[in-house]
């Protein structure tokens, strides 16, 4: 498969649940991001990677928590979540940190809902 | 900072027909680049086409064009001949900075629809 892959493409979890969002870049970029996309709310950056090194934490609350363990891979664990984290989770990749022109390649998305 | 908006909740097209899609932006930084991506309902984000801030002509992809109006801080994206296919949300987002992360800041999406 190519591109940008994420799984599970739906997951619903408890308050008190435990779970991961995978993430899977088959494009030898380096930089890996995490966006959340909530309902009527624009597009949020939430983590980004670069060579398997955080370089930002957009305040994102500590119940998310990433892990890069190599330049292809990108992990969210996620615990003790509310309601209101409920939303589309995207991953994305690019060559490198720095500005590029084709943008980044987003994979389909995690859809979450907290109950 | 920087911000984008994007200001038609919805708009609609009927089959083969140009539709224009409206972006402005706000960054005090005088290099930047500009972003259109569409989102089908299957959720994942496809770029379309890029324009940069020292770019001399207006970026062009096939179908889709960009009128970029540098002194507006406009950055409109053009779809002519519309197809079914272009049914989706459009996003349009601006980075900033030469050297810093790639940090793409995104408006609140215009939902096209096409009708045949």
């Amino acid at each position: 498969e190519t591109g940008v892959t994420q799984t599970p493409r739906h997951l619903v979890m408890g308050m008190t649940n435990k779970k991961s969002l995978k993430c899977e870049q088959h494009l030898g970029h380096n930089a890996m991001y995490w966006y959340k996309q909530s309902a009527k709310k624009p597009l949020e950056l939430m983590f980004v990677y670069s060579l398997e090194e955080r370089v930002e934490n957009n305040s994102v609350p500590s119940r998310f928590s990433p892990e890069c363990p190599n330049s292809s891979h990108l992990f969210l664990h996620l615990h003790t979540l509310q309601p209101e984290d409920s939303a589309l989770y995207l991953c994305a990749s690019s060559q490198s940190i720095l500005r590029d022109i084709y943008g980044y390649t987003f994979g389909s998305g995690t859809r979450l809902t907290v109950v | 900072a920087q911000k984008i908006t994007q200001t038609q909740p919805g708009m609609f097209v009927q089959e083969k027909e140009a539709v224009t899609l409206d972006c402005t932006y706000d960054t005090s930084d005088p290099s930047y680049g500009l972003f259109w991506y569409k989102q089908p309902s299957s959720g994942e984000m496809i770029f379309l086409i890029y324009q940069g801030s020292y770019d001399q002509q207006n970026a062009t992809e096939g179908r889709y064009s960009l009128n970029f109006q540098k002194a507006r801080k406009s950055a409109n994206l053009v779809i002519s001949a519309s197809q079914l296919g272009d049914s989706a949300m459009y996003f349009c987002a601006i980075t900033t900075g030469g050297t810093s992360y790639g940090k793409l800041t995104f408006g609140q999406g215009t939902i096209l629809t096409v009708h045949p």
